[in-house]
């Protein structure tokens, strides 16, 4: 199994403050996803970041893929109580499903 | 379009009761997935199946049986249930299996033993 870990595993911070969150793995990674779940809900997928060094952009989110596809990073600028949740990156898993890290919980406090 | 739909979203069993979760899916998706999510433990794959007629274990099997019915529909079965099976149980599906797909998540299955 390809372990991703993610820090923090939690973040607590006011409305308007940015934030960075990171899924580190020792493995190289074909492709890895972002999603965001919010409370009593299932995941739901933000991106995809498939080339190394790769940077998306999701209006306020900015998603970077590490050069050698071992890492990535979420940042979040001015960030919203809209934006509480959890956040889990994932890749895919010695060629099947997704392997999925443990998450970082997010809460925006107005 | 309903998306994944999962039943029961809340359930109590006895230790030793059994139960089935269902699952359906309406995006004509090849691939269907069985997770569980534990505080601390993030998701961790139970059974999935890659297509209809096909299903292999995942990380965490022991308990567990599942049902590929037709390519709408991927069922859970728990034959003794056991405290430690408490849990979140989310269904997902996606086009292909070979992870580089979006995966579609339902809404859970909050199961409780006791």
């Amino acid at each position: 199994t390809q372990l991703l870990e993610q820090s923090p595993q939690f973040l607590s911070i006011q409305e308007g403050e940015n934030l960075t969150v990171y899924c580190n793995s020792s493995s190289v990674f074909s492709s890895l996803q972002w999603y965001r779940q919010e409370p009593g809900e299932g995941p739901v997928l933000l991106v995809t970041v498939v080339t190394g060094g790769e940077v998306k952009k999701l209006k306020r989110l900015t998603f970077q893929f590490g050069d050698a596809r071992k890492d990535s990073s979420l940042h979040i600028t001015a960030a919203q109580p809209g934006d509480t949740g959890l956040y889990l990156c994932a890749g895919p898993n010695s060629g099947y499903a997704l392997n999925f890290g443990k998450g970082t919980s997010l809460l925006v406090t107005p | 379009n309903a998306g994944v739909t999962q039943t029961p979203k809340f359930q109590v069993l006895k230790t030793g009761q059994s139960m089935t979760l269902q699952c359906a899916q309406d995006m004509n998706h090849n691939s269907m997935y069985w997770y569980r999510q534990d505080p601390g433990m993030g998701l961790r794959l139970i059974y999935y199946s890659a297509s209809e007629g096909t299903t292999d274990k995942g990380e965490v099997p022991n308990g567990y049986n599942v049902s590929r019915l037709n390519k709408r529909e991927f069922s859970l079965r728990l034959e003794s249930a056991a405290p430690s099976q408490t849990s979140v149980y989310f269904c997902a599906s996606s086009e292909l299996v070979t992870g580089d797909y979006e995966q579609y998540f339902g809404p859970g299955t909050r199961l409780t033993v006791t």
